[in-house]
């Protein structure tokens, strides 16, 4: 059974960095084609994706947020994080992380969420 | 970076309607085209893959087909479970959702 949960912060000030770490059970991030990546939602607007990274540990960004993020992972920990440097009130939102069982399919299974308020 | 654009933005329909939703990629995506389902709260679900393929345990209701650049995700019977936020999102190149379609109460 695949299950994810994401931590970290709810509240973060402006032009803070933040790290959100995304806990898996269920799978193995070693494992050929498996991924994991993450997306978030502000309040009430729709879905966008951030990062993404890749068994082999090859990375995809979003091109609007390349220069502020990071994910990394850690496999013996079964733990994927994303850093966001430098963020402001407009990066407030619930951020999931979601598994990606190979390159032609896409995220099957998400955590439940955090919501992150970016706010002094 | 390639655009998707759902139509509607919103849809009132009642039980038992058959409900079509529409998505627009801004360049051709082949059939690397996915939907979700999202209630108030929770994460999404994936409904469809690969612009047809139902995942594993969704109902037989939700259908997909399309290609190319032009998508549709047809609820057959709608079912009072089946009231939600509903998104497309390719995965030809990265990945880009559209700015979903809300399914009300008529």
């Amino acid at each position: 059974q695949i299950t994810l949960k994401e931590s970290g912060p709810t509240l973060v000030k402006p032009t803070q960095t933040l790290t959100l770490t995304c806990t898996f059970s269920g799978f193995s991030l070693s494992t050929s084609g498996v991924n994991v990546g993450w997306i978030r939602q502000p309040p009430g607007k729709a879905l966008e994706w951030l990062a993404l990274i890749y068994w082999d540990d090859d990375k995809r960004y979003s091109p609007s947020l390349k220069s502020r993020l990071t994910i990394t992972k850690d496999t013996s920990k079964n733990q994927v994080v994303l850093t966001m440097i430098n963020v402001d009130p407009v990066d407030t939102a619930t951020y999931y992380c979601a598994h990606r069982p190979t390159s032609g399919h896409t995220f099957d299974y998400w955590g439940q969420g955090t919501l992150v308020t970016v706010s002094s | 970076d390639i655009q998707m654009t759902q139509s509607p933005s919103t849809l009132s329909a009642s039980v038992g309607d058959r409900v079509t939703i529409t998505c627009r990629a801004s360049q051709s995506i082949s059939s690397w085209l996915a939907w979700y389902q999202q209630k108030p709260g929770k994460a999404p679900k994936l409904l469809i893959y690969k612009a047809s393929s139902l995942e594993s345990g969704v109902p037989s209701r939700f259908s997909g087909s399309g290609s190319g650049t032009e998508f549709t995700l047809t609820i057959s019977s709608l079912q009072p479970d089946d009231f939600a936020t509903y998104y497309c999102q390719q995965y030809n190149s990265l990945w880009t959702f559209g700015q979903g379609t809300k399914v009300e109460i008529k």
